[in-house]
């Protein structure tokens, strides 16, 4: 099993719909938790950080849920503009610091 | 701001020759990293340094690849020999510290042939 796992998709929406991706991880260690998006041939880029509480920003909400050890992240509206590939990253200190990302999930709008 | 800086944005090499890609991380971040990306195994760390020192190369595939950080501003990582299999978007990553986002550079398409 990966450490950090994604639908790779892809998530095929109309304008105007609401999509919601998840990413499980396996080490229930894991402290801190992020969404990145990645254009096509462009690097990653960071959408958020997903906190314990849960957070939003604009058309975007980053939830956590600790006990299913997975993180979600859910498009309101969805533009045209929002047609990437969509990354979970999972990083974890116990012992050595470790960083991982998901293979991520691909949207088209 | 400038962001990171990697070189070259394009290697096209044949194998068995010695490739070696270039990163700038941005000015008073501590943490710098290396990843590959296929299209197969996703994003995957190969290295990672806080404050010029390798901290856990374990994601680096074998011996033909090295990496250093010879100084906060510059780092490498090298492919000796080339194999067609390391064809692939080599991406630096850097941090102000390991545990903090981290910024990409436009990242190296290497093609092995």
């Amino acid at each position: 099993r990966k450490e950090v796992e994604q639908d790779p998709g892809p998530f095929n929406v109309p304008e105007g719909a609401t999509v919601a991706f998840n990413c499980t991880y396996s080490n229930s260690a894991s402290q801190s938790f992020f969404w990145y998006r990645q254009d096509c041939r462009k690097e990653p880029k960071l959408l958020m950080s997903v906190y314990s509480s849960g957070n939003e920003d604009g058309r975007f909400t980053a939830q956590l849920n600790r006990a299913s050890q997975y993180i979600s992240l859910l498009i309101r509206d969805s533009k045209l503009s929002d047609s990437a590939t969509y990354l979970c990253a999972v990083s974890t200190t116990s012992g050595t610091y470790k960083y991982i990302f998901g293979t991520g999930t691909r949207l088209k709008v | 701001d400038a962001g990171v800086i990697q070189s070259p944005r394009h290697e096209v090499t044949e194998m068995g020759q010695e490739v070696t890609l270039r990163c700038k991380p941005i000015s008073g971040h501590n943490s710098l990293f290396w990843y590959r990306q296929t299209m197969m195994r996703g994003l995957e760390l190969l290295i990672y340094f806080n404050n010029n020192v390798p901290i856990d190369d374990s994601g680096m595939p074998e011996d033909r690849f090295s990496a250093k950080m010879p100084n906060a501003s510059f780092s490498t990582l090298k492919i000796q020999p080339s194999e067609p299999r390391d064809s692939a978007v080599y991406f630096c990553a850097s941090s102000l510290w390991a545990e903090e986002t981290q910024y990409f550079g436009p990242g190296t398409r290497l093609l092995v042939l």
